[in-house]
């Protein structure tokens, strides 16, 4: 089974901080995503990576980094947290970019 | 036009009842459709998905139906169980700029009433 593992369940930080969220799979993939869940929303695509040091911007990149140094592993930055932040955060990797992605269990994130 | 439409936000059926989630789309580019679920406190997971060359997929108590003309397909759960209570995701992608996009909808709330 694939195991999509983002290093933290909850996270709080305050404005202004530089915060970052890790992603580790274990299925030698080479896709792998950032999305932001809200309320009434769904999910939104932040930034996504096709192979290593390569990365493209999703539908909400602004305010957001990713750094994508290994294969296993895709970390999101956030450069000046800010309270519209706020919120559920998922990684999902997928070996083929037509195929199903395996989601991580999230990481909620509180800017205060 | 790259929007997926799902409905209703929220859902309430009880348990041996049939709930039904609708998704709808514009871009006819969009080449496949998976349905997620997912559980408080844990990610999306694959439910089932279905390719724009059938009309129905069955998995189970969990059926797609697909129509392509007019540009919608649900989520049917038979038999519902207050196990499946969840929230449901409909998602389309469809190959773009070279890479594939994939468009989420809003999600359902589903609760099934024991």
């Amino acid at each position: 089974d694939v195991k999509v593992t983002q290093s933290s369940r909850y996270l709080v930080k305050r404005t202004g901080e530089k915060v970052f969220l890790e992603c580790v799979q274990d299925m030698d993939h080479e896709n792998m995503f950032w999305y932001r869940q809200d309320p009434g929303l769904g999910l939104r695509l932040i930034y996504f990576s096709y192979d290593v040091k390569m990365k493209e911007k999703g539908d909400i990149p602004e305010g957001y980094s990713v750094s994508r140094e290994k294969k296993e592993r895709f970390s999101l930055i956030l450069e000046s947290a800010s309270t519209n932040q706020t919120s559920m955060y998922l990684c999902a990797s997928t070996f083929l970019q037509d195929q199903p992605q395996h989601f991580g269990d999230g990481t909620r994130l509180s800017i205060l | 036009q790259q929007q997926v439409k799902q409905s209703p936000q929220s859902l309430i059926v009880q348990k041996g009842g049939i709930s039904i989630i609708n998704c709808a789309y514009e871009n006819t580019a969009f080449d496949y459709f998976p349905w997620y679920q997912q559980f408080p406190g844990k990610g999306p997971a694959l439910l089932i998905a279905i390719r724009p060359d059938v009309s129905e997929k069955k998995e189970g108590r969990f059926t797609i139906s697909f129509n392509k003309s007019a540009k919608q397909f649900s989520l049917h759960i038979m038999d519902s169980q207050p196990g499946d209570s969840a929230t449901y995701f409909c998602a389309a992608s469809m190959r773009a700029s070279g890479t594939y996009k994939y468009i989420f909808g809003t999600g359902t709330r589903l609760k099934v009433l024991a």
